[in-house]
């Protein structure tokens, strides 16, 4: 079983829909979590950190589930300029070295 | 112009050429990385640095070197270079003292190996 693991998608949504993720990983002593966002051809960036009591940034909300192991991006009202892979990453000792990242979602909002 | 910097940006080489991918970077962060990027494939560490005289491997080192000459480089060594060896190659730096897990990304080096 790999130790983060995300469905690849493509999401393919309408502009304005409402789109969710989740990603699941496999070490439950992991300490800290995160999404980043990675357009096509470029490096990836970070989107927004996970905290467990959840993460609101505009249009995009982060949740983490311990119990169940994954954590879940929701995109509200979602633009043209959301197209991109996002990367669900893991930090299972709480040090920066040791992120874990998942193979991405790829979402696709279409006009 | 780009915080973290990466040259070549494309490199297309044969079996057994020595190929050196180099990084340097303005954040004045301490910790660099070198991550190679397959598809289907998660972001995967090949090595880290802390600082000057700290070398780590990471996940997946073997066919690689590399150096860090200063604070703000970091170069990554392939010794002889073999075709699954072809990929996209990121360098990235990180700040100790923010402990938030974010990594600055360079624009990727993407290199194949023939």
């Amino acid at each position: 079983r790999k130790e983060v693991e995300q469905d690849p998608g493509p999401f393919n949504v309408p502009e304005g829909a409402t789109v969710a993720f989740n990603c699941t990983y496999s070490n439950s002593a992991s300490q800290s979590f995160f999404w980043y966002r990675q357009d096509c051809r470029k490096e990836p960036k970070l989107l927004m950190s996970v905290y467990s009591s959840g993460n609101e940034d505009g249009r995009f909300t982060a949740q983490l589930n311990r119990a169940s192991q994954y954590i879940s991006l929701l995109i509200r009202d979602s633009k043209l300029s959301d197209s991109a892979t996002y990367l669900c990453v893991v930090n299972p000792m709480d040090s920066s070295y040791k992120l874990i990242f998942g193979s991405g979602t790829r979402l696709l909002v279409r006009p | 112009d780009a915080d973290v910097t990466q040259t070549p940006r494309n490199r297309i080489t044969k079996t057994g050429k020595r190929i050196m991918l180099e990084c340097s970077q303005t954040k004045g962060h301490d910790r660099m990385y070198w991550y190679r990027q397959d598809p289907g494939l998660g972001l995967r560490l090949i090595y880290y640095s802390f600082d000057v005289k700290d070398i780590n491997k990471g996940e997946i080192s073997d066919g690689y070197s590399v150096s860090r000459q200063a604070q703000a480089k970091f170069s990554l060594s392939l010794e002889s270079a073999i075709p699954n060896q072809t990929a996209l190659y990121f360098c990235a730096t990180s700040d100790h003292r923010r402990g938030n897990g974010e990594l600055f990304f360079g624009e990727g080096s993407r290199l194949t190996v023939l």
